[in-house]
């Protein structure tokens, strides 16, 4: 079945230390996204590709960083430089910009 | 910064009634859609309304989008308790960058037996 898997599902950072989520899609989507979600808040978005080798910053993109070598992977570092990373992340794809998302099952981001 | 904003934050109703969530926005928009989140969980995409579109069903979903007004109504109707959850309106708009889709603070919404 196609889908979008991230991974890890809970994570644990130590302050000064940068993370890597990964996020995987199958659906031969072009375009991905990472949102940032808090408690009782909406998302927000943090960084977006549309096509291959390339990326956008969000809303929040400070203290984050992207990569998109390959179509169906869009990891999402979470740099020392973000002071407040204890969030739930969510990954998302879609087939064409304007077009519904299709959504992982997130991962669930704690400094300690 | 959030371009939509759901009302009411949050409704309790009864397994059976109907459930009526509203969505407001600023901005010019190519479409409107509506999600479902149920707790920590992902989202679940659930219909999408074009700008050029007044209304949309979709099983016991209803969408209406008024652009003159910024704002659109999802209704539920005939409510089950697993469709307990938060639901988000999601506007998509294009930028410079691209088309983005900003999501509004959500309702959530209980459903009892």
């Amino acid at each position: 079945d196609g889908g979008i898997t991230q991974s890890p599902k809970y994570l644990f950072r130590k302050e000064g230390q940068n993370v890597t989520l990964s996020c995987e899609q199958n659906l031969n989507h072009d375009a991905m996204y990472w949102y940032r979600q808090d408690p009782g808040q909406g998302l927000r978005l943090i960084y977006y590709s549309q096509i291959v080798n390339d990326f956008q910053k969000g809303d929040i993109a400070e203290g984050y960083s992207v990569s998109r070598e390959k179509k169906e992977s869009f990891p999402l570092t979470v740099t020392s430089a973000q002071k407040n990373p204890t969030a739930f992340y969510l990954c998302a794809s879609s087939m064409l910009p304007g077009d519904g998302y299709t959504f992982g099952s997130g991962t669930r981001l704690t400094v300690v | 910064s959030q371009q939509g904003e759901e009302d009411p934050q949050a409704l309790s109703i009864q397994e059976g009634e109907n459930a009526t969530m509203n969505c407001s926005y600023k901005t010019s928009i190519n479409n409107l859609q509506w999600y479902r989140q149920n707790s920590g969980r992902g989202l679940v995409h659930l219909i999408l309304i074009r700008s050029n579109e007044r209304e949309k069903h979709s099983g016991r979903l209803r969408v209406t989008l008024d652009t003159s007004k910024k704002s659109s109504s999802l209704l539920i109707t005939a409510s089950r308790a697993a469709d307990t959850a938060s639901y988000f309106c999601a506007t998509d708009r294009l930028t410079g960058g691209g088309n983005k889709l900003t999501f509004g603070t959500g309702t959530q919404l209980k459903v009892e037996l």
